[in-house]
């Protein structure tokens, strides 16, 4: 079967770094996807990887090592507003998303 | 911003009773997604389309129909609605004809089903 691995839930200080881990085994891989939700609203897309190595954004990178079946999310000066759930999602062989449950990132001052 | 909409966003209904909901975009884009999203679950794709009147159906497509009459809706519906089908649905589309461009979602219709 196919399957995406996120921990439930992480706390991070404000100002501070989080890696947000995803596992997955799937039917063929045609790239990894990110996305962070905020409560009661929609995904909305935060990156794709495709190659390994690390892609920065801004304040956020991802990481992808495909012989490892891994990813991370990398959020640097975490901000209350980043409080959300992070969504790892990956493009199987039929090139169907195949979704992780989500990692809630809880923030405090 | 993809210009991507949903109707209603809240829907309280009984179980056996039908409901449809609505998806609607500004642009043109051909494919288009219904997903679930429950507790402890990933998105769960329902059905999509890739063009009008062209629809497939995803994971969990039981208990659900959907409909492309025109390229900017989208209709979801349920025959006869279950307390299983309890959820909040996403409508997605994506903005390109590679397999890899994103999917941008709508703001999500809640619907419960008692």
């Amino acid at each position: 079967g196919q399957n995406i691995d996120q921990p439930t839930e992480m706390t991070a200080t404000e100002g501070a770094i989080v890696q947000i881990n995803c596992t997955y085994q799937t039917s063929g891989f045609n790239g990894l996807f990110w996305y962070q939700q905020h409560a009661g609203e929609a995904p909305t897309f935060l990156s794709y990887n495709v190659l390994d190595g690390l892609e920065e954004k801004g304040r956020f990178s991802s990481f992808l090592s495909r012989s490892k079946g891994y990813s991370y999310l990398l959020l640097k000066e975490l901000q209350m507003k980043d409080s959300a759930s992070y969504l790892c999602a990956v493009l199987d062989s039929n090139y169907q998303l195949i979704w992780g449950a989500g990692t809630k990132l809880i923030i405090k001052p | 911003d993809a210009g991507i909409t949903q109707s209603p966003r809240h829907k309280v209904t009984e179980t056996g009773t039908p409901v449809t909901l609505r998806c609607h975009q500004t642009e043109n884009h051909r494919y288009m997604y219904w997903y679930r999203q429950d507790p402890g679950h990933g998105l769960r794709l329902i059905h999509y389309s890739y063009g009008v009147k062209d629809t497939d159906k995803g994971e969990v497509s039981d208990g659900y129909s959907v409909s492309r009459s025109k390229t900017e809706d989208f209709l979801l519906t349920l025959e006869s609605a279950t307390s299983s089908q309890t959820s909040v649905y996403f409508c997605a589309l994506r903005e390109g004809e590679q397999h890899t461009d994103t999917q941008y979602f709508g703001p999500g219709t809640r619907l419960t089903v008692l």
